[in-house]
This record gives C-alpha cells, sequence and structure tokens, in this order.
C-alpha cells in the first residue's frame, strides 16, 4: 500500500522555539494532505487541509498564524509550530489523498509527539 | 461536541471468539462511515467502509453494520486473531468524497489466546 513517511516522530522543545514536522507521500502524488491533532483520550481532529501550490484552508479554532503549513510539492508539506507553548503539546498526525478517492484513498503518516517544556 | 463516539475504550477478546467494536454518532448527515486500525508507532490504516444506503458491509473476517435509525454502526471481527489487536477508530464524513472526516476517540483492542 501506499506509504506516508513523517518526521520526526518525537520532539521536546522549548516554551517559545519553533518546530517543523514534514510528511511526504513516498510512492503517489498527493494534491491534498490533512494535519490532525490529537490530545489525550481525544480523537483525531482534523486542523487543516493542505493543497499543494496554494494557501492551506483551516478549521474554526486553529490559527493559522501559528500553525504555518506549507504543501510546495507533490509528495511533501509541512506543519511548523511557531513559538510553541506547553498547551501545543499533542500528537501531530498528516495524512495524504492517493489523488481521486474517498476516505480509503487515506493514508496517515505515524504521527509526531510533540512536547513543549 | 463528540459527534462520534467510541464509548468502550478497550476490549479484550479471547482468540478465535467474535470481537464487536462500537460507534454511535450525533449527525444526521453523515452518511459515509469507515473503520481505521491502528498499530502502535504507526498511523491509522484503513479497514473498511460503508455507505448509509448499505446496511452491512463485509470484508473477508471484517463485516461492519449500520443501524441509521440508531445511529450506530459496529465492527466484527470473526475469529479474532492475536494479529488483531490494535485500536480502532471509527469515523464519520458528510459523503463520500468529503476530506473532512470526524474520527471517535478509538477502541483498543486486545485479542489474547
Amino acid at each position: 500500500g501506499a506509504v506516508v513517511s513523517q518526521h520526526p516522530s518525537r520532539v521536546i522543545c522549548k516554551s517559545g522555539t519553533s518546530v517543523k514536522i514534514e510528511c511526504r507521500s513516498l510512492d503517489f502524488q498527493a494534491t491534498t494532505m490533512f494535519w490532525y491533532r490529537q490530545f489525550p483520550k481525544q480523537s483525531l481532529m482534523l486542523m487543516a487541509t493542505s493543497n499543494e501550490g496554494s494557501k492551506a484552508t483551516y478549521e474554526q479554532g486553529v490559527e493559522k498564524d501559528k500553525f504555518l503549513i506549507n504543501h510546495a510539492s507533490l509528495t511533501l508539506s509541512t506543519l511548523t509550530v511557531t513559538s510553541a507553548h506547553p498547551e501545543d503539546s499533542s500528537f501531530y498526525i498528516c495524512s495524504a489523498r492517493d489523488r481521486a478517492g474517498a476516505g480509503e484513498k487515506l493514508f496517515f503518516g505515524s504521527g509526531t509527539q510533540l512536547s513543549v517544556l | 461536541d463528540q459527534q462520534v463516539k467510541q464509548n468502550s475504550p478497550s476490549l479484550s477478546v479471547q482468540e478465535g471468539r467474535i470481537s464487536i467494536l462500537n460507534c454511535d454518532y450525533t449527525n444526521s448527515m453523515f452518511d459515509y462511515f469507515l473503520w481505521y486500525k491502528k498499530y502502535p508507532a504507526e498511523g491509522p490504516t484503513f479497514l473498511i467502509s460503508i455507505s448509509s444506503i448499505k446496511d452491512k458491509n463485509e470484508d473477508g473476517r471484517f463485516t461492519v453494520f449500520l443501524n441509521k435509525s440508531a445511529k450506530h454502526l459496529s465492527l466484527h471481527i470473526v475469529p479474532s486473531q492475536p494479529g488483531d489487536s490494535a485500536v480502532y477508530f471509527c469515523a464519520a464524513s458528510r459523503s463520500y468524497n468529503t476530506d473532512k472526516l470526524i474520527f471517535g476517540t478509538g477502541t483498543r483492542l486486545q485479542v489474547f489466546p
């Protein structure tokens, strides 16, 4: 099956620093990638939809200036958490859609556990 | 407001028996439902789906049942195998090809010998 690579898998940073998370589709081109966040004991929540070559679409309540998304190529999207604070500590996971297709064509990365001290 | 709920955080089943994972939803506009399976340190992978025009979809050992009037779906795994031990997420969307999936909190299934 299709593979989505997400790095890093775990990051610990100091409050106020910025953290970049990469999401790559390894064997297919993804015009659309998605970023989710999951707090403990809660569900995966969609943060934003990343479209190649255009601005990301953010879900309600997600600060676009804090969570910068760049989708510069058909195989790479990045999420940068700017000026991270302890409340940003969470599990972040990306997914990519293999061109046309519904939910079954969504392939997920393995996630990034962010801990902000 | 949790629109997709998986009220059982964990389930333990003996190998060979049936595993039944439940999912409830509140939004009657949802018309497409999916189950994902997640192993530790890996991302969720698609398992099976069902659209609202059906009440059952079967794929090998996995069957998903949908009860629209009760806004309830369930995933049956039979017979359960130790390799099925994972976290199972239910997800719902408003149309077949939508980008926005609403996930449940997951149920951790453990299949013991």
